[in-house]
């Protein structure tokens, strides 16, 4: 049952440019959406959060765009940089009786120099 | 550093075998999640503890248990061990019961022969 799901398994951006990272929902229950960024050999690092009361939250590169309608939010970093090469997840807090958070399957983003 | 230790980082074993895999929170927190997360795969949650107890759980295995000790560390045992659970296994911890944004900590990578 994937609730949160991240098509895209790779994307590769030159530095200086727009990275998008797409991730689409199926549960309209969700009231809360997470993007953690994952390096190689470390544990996953929240990184930002919306609310799904607002459709844009911004912190610095980072801005995560969230389209209710479409079940639909994307991470947007600008610009790139090559420390951003990372795997990023797309999360959503399920209250089931007790509090879980599922997450998708990822995307690696590679970002050029 | 997310403040959240795993022990061991590795570990190697046989089918049929028992492990424990052990996690220490970030000072303060009273919630610690763990997740699964096979190759190339999502985070799979698995259980969640709140100050010692049970609070949510997920597509645990009957031959996987946890539990949260009174000074909050947890440990997640595996038991009869199969070649598919070979996976990272992750411990996050949170302040409170419903705090979606977790810390992680690195992963303890389990492989089974």
């Amino acid at each position: 049952d994937q609730q949160v799901k991240q098509n895209s398994p790779s994307l590769s951006v030159q530095e200086g440019r727009i990275s998008i990272l797409n991730c689409d929902y199926t549960n309209s229950m969700f009231d809360y959406f997470l993007w953690y960024k994952k390096y190689p050999a470390e544990g996953p690092t929240f990184l930002i959060s919306i609310s799904s009361i607002k459709d844009k939250n911004e912190d610095g590169r980072f801005t995560v765009f969230l389209n209710k309608s479409a079940k639909h939010l994307s991470l947007h970093i600008v610009p790139s940089q090559p420390g951003d090469s990372a795997v990023y997840f797309c999360a959503a807090p399920a209250y089931t009786g007790g509090f879980k958070t599922i997450f998708g399957a990822g995307t690696r983003l590679f970002v050029k120099a | 550093d997310s403040g959240v230790t795993q022990t061991p980082k590795h570990l190697i074993t046989a089918t049929g075998q028992r492990v424990t895999l052990r996690c220490s929170p970030r000072s303060g927190d009273l919630s610690v999640y763990w997740y699964q997360q096979s190759l190339d795969q999502g985070l799979q949650f698995l259980i969640q503890y709140y100050n010692g107890e049970e609070r949510a759980k997920g597509n645990i295995l009957e031959r996987f248990s946890a539990q949260q000790f009174p000074d909050l560390h947890s440990e997640l045992n595996l038991s009869s061990l199969e070649l598919g659970d070979s996976a990272l296994y992750f411990c996050a911890s949170s302040a409170g019961p419903k705090v979606a944004e977790a810390f992680f900590g690195q992963g303890t990578r389990l492989t089974v022969v």
